[in-house]
């Protein structure tokens, strides 16, 4: 199975601040990795696939990059509805493999 | 709007059988993979496996096989995620997912699956 390493594994800002998040494949995963954003209670969300592509409905501050076995998403201007979980998903081969998760708190 | 909807939560005991289910709607549920992803107490995200139900084609991961069924019925648009025997740690959250091409777009709510003598 391909392990994805996600760090950090929580962080702290403010609302307006810029966050990254990288996340790390054990070996080249192409362009083939996702990003969701889970609150509690809820269901995963996908914002990004393929590496930068923003899924319909998504705001524009959120943008994913990167290529081969390094990506980050960046989170340009925090809104206070971004206060939530973030994983990646490699889709590269199966088993689909997700990061360990990132919380990002206020 | 493309919907899936789970169905309830589940009390189990130990050594008991289950089924959860997922319905689509609003699409040709024959065209698109359907994904079953676990997610423990506190825990993260795990690919459990997928299923198209035009043909039945199932996939499973390594750390699934042998433990879980997956299973669909075209006819009325619906997978299962199906038990023989549960154990304690099966306690957990499952989700259903619509895959299209390499990515889990659209999410059912989740079904809780608690098992505790």
């Amino acid at each position: 199975d391909i392990q994805m390493t996600q760090s950090p594994s929580s962080l702290s800002a403010s609302v307006g601040g810029r966050v990254t998040i990288t996340c790390r494949a054990s070996q080249s995963i192409s362009s083939y990795l996702n990003w969701f954003q889970q609150k509690p209670g809820e269901a995963p969300n996908l914002l990004i696939y393929t590496t930068s592509t923003l899924q319909t409905g998504v705001p524009s501050r959120f943008t994913g990059s990167g290529s081969g076995t390094d990506f980050t998403l960046t989170i340009s201007s925090l809104q206070p509805e971004d206060f939530a979980t973030y994983y990646c998903q490699q889709s590269y081969s199966t088993p689909w493999t997700f990061g360990q998760a990132t919380k990002v708190e206020i | 709007e493309v919907r899936l909807v789970q169905s309830g939560a589940e009390v189990k005991k130990p050594g008991e059988s289950l089924k959860i289910s997922c319905k689509g709607s609003a699409y040709t549920f024959t065209n698109y993979w359907i994904g079953w992803v676990r997610q423990m107490p506190g825990k993260g995200l795990e690919w459990m496996g997928i299923i198209y139900p035009g043909d039945s084609d199932t996939r499973y991961s390594p750390s699934f096989q042998g433990q879980v069924t997956i299973s669909a019925d075209k006819s009325i648009s619906t997978a299962y995620l199906q038990w023989n025997s549960l154990k304690a740690s099966d306690t957990a959250m499952y989700y259903c997912a619509r895959q299209k091409e390499r990515r889990f777009d659209y999410w059912g709510q989740g079904t809780l699956v608690t098992v505790s003598s």
